[in-house]
């Protein structure tokens, strides 16, 4: 069973694209992460929400729009992409408050933008 | 501002220990989570330290010390498949920060 899932796991597209990315967690934590990964594997938190609340925004450009449906899904859409935005990207869940140390994350979806 | 510092790559061989070092600079520390991630997968999570001293989980250890702002992770008998980038990451009020990760190489 998987604990984490996102679609798709690689997403080719010319600059000035919309594109979106879904991620879904089983496991029953209340918040769910963004995380981008750069080439040089620097991975760095983008959003999180609890609950289907935005909690952290890290100064990420207004392109890119993060929903929560529901507290098992987080899903990412990105307007009018540009070449910076390639990246792995990485959706993550946990139990909330204390425990948030524990993150699961999911396979990634790998960005490329031409 | 937030700094975590980690060396960038270590080698050693199989059945060996290694130390992987993270010294942190944070304006708001709970914890120092460490977290494994192959080439080509996800980080996945190795071990927590929420209070200084060592937490054992198998052949992997974990240290802090919050007074000199300072963590390692320790893997003995080292597997071939220990070969991955290994990441320090504070724990703050509601986020990880993560460092800049330490590549292992494993050696036959």
């Amino acid at each position: 069973d998987t604990a984490v899932s996102q679609t798709p796991k690689y997403l080719v597209t010319q600059m000035g694209n919309d594109k979106s990315i879904k991620c879904e967690q089983n496991l029953g934590h209340d918040t769910m992460y963004w995380y981008k990964q750069d080439s040089k594997k620097f991975l760095k938190i983008m959003f999180s929400y609890n609950n289907k609340e935005l909690i952290i925004n890290e100064t990420v450009p207004n392109r890119f729009s993060p929903k929560s449906p529901d507290k098992a899904h987080l899903n990412l859409h990105i307007n009018s992409l540009e070449l910076g935005d390639s990246a792995v990207y990485f959706c993550a869940s946990s139990q909330s408050g204390s425990r948030n140390y524990e993150q699961y994350f999911g396979p990634g979806t790998r960005l490329t933008v031409t | 501002g937030q700094s975590l510092e980690q060396p960038s790559e270590v080698t050693a061989v199989e059945g060996a220990i290694v130390q992987i070092n993270c010294t942190y600079q944070t304006s708001g520390f709970y914890g120092l989570s460490w977290y494994q991630q192959h080439d080509g997968g996800a980080p996945t999570f190795l071990s927590y330290n929420g209070l200084d001293g060592l937490e054992e989980t198998g052949r992997f250890s974990s240290f802090l010390s919050r007074s000199d702002s300072y963590g390692y992770l320790l893997l003995q008998e080292l597997q071939m498949k220990d070969s991955a980038s290994y990441f320090c990451a504070v724990r703050e009020t509601d986020k990880l920060i993560f460092g800049t990760g330490t590549r292992l190489q494993v050696f036959p």
